[in-house]
């Protein structure tokens, strides 16, 4: 069964505007973390933000946020007032503890483009 | 200069060949990855190392081979390459003090083709 599920491939976005992306998760652990990346064209991966399955609060940074629903096994990230450099590949990870091992595992990512 | 270093960037290669990715890092840590990825299905997990004793299968090992050298070290090999492994891959560190936070660093990865 899939662990994490990006539902959106591929999602655009007007200059300024804010945009959710959708992360569903699946886990019976109750320790867990939830991750998101953004890799712009250029390739390489770079940490966002994190939310633990106890933080009582949503995570922010700067203009990231992380909408966390626990019930609903939710984790999106909301992007606020767009820019054109937010335009890449974005993925939700999440990290879990399996065979006495503590491993990462990714969705399939959604592409956001962000229009001028 | 980078905390995570793969080499090389890019690496065209034809069928049976043997390939080997190296990363090295700077990072200190002693968790090590390698992943791989492919459109529309996110970053796999191939091998992984929580020290230089201790490696480990990830989902999709098969015709992979790791070496840990050292703590700075962890090498991917592609023993006889085939063309359903072109695909971009990822080395990655993370230090387990942080607990369900611990994150991954990445490197800036390397491009395969095989032909």
């Amino acid at each position: 069964a899939q662990k994490i599920t990006q539902t959106q491939p591929g999602m655009f976005v007007q200059e300024k505007e804010a945009v959710t992306l959708d992360c569903t998760y699946d886990t019976s652990d109750q320790s867990y973390g939830l991750f998101w990346y953004k890799q712009p064209s250029s390739g390489e991966m770079i940490f966002l933000i994190y939310q633990g399955s106890y933080d009582e609060q949503n995570a922010t940074e700067g203009r990231y946020s992380l909408n966390f629903q626990k019930a609903r096994k939710s984790a999106n990230l909301v992007i606020s007032a767009s820019q054109l450099g937010d335009s890449a590949m974005y993925f939700c990870a999440m990290r879990e503890r399996t065979g006495g091992y503590n491993k990462l595992i990714f969705g399939a990512g959604t592409r956001l483009a962000v229009h001028p | 200069d980078a905390d995570v270093t793969q080499t090389p960037r890019n690496r065209i290669t034809k069928t049976g060949k043997r390939i080997m990715l190296e990363c090295s890092q700077t990072k200190g840590h002693d968790r090590m990855y390698w992943y791989r990825q492919d459109p529309g299905l996110g970053l796999r997990l191939i091998y992984y190392s929580f020290d230089v004793k201790d490696i480990n299968k990830g989902e999709i090992s098969d015709g992979y081979s790791v070496s840990r050298q050292a703590q700075a070290k962890f090498s991917l090999s592609l023993e006889s390459a085939i063309p359903n492994q072109t695909a971009l891959y990822f080395c990655a560190t993370s230090d387990p003090t942080g607990g369900a936070g611990e994150k991954l660093f990445f490197g800036s990865g390397t491009q395969l083709s095989v032909l």
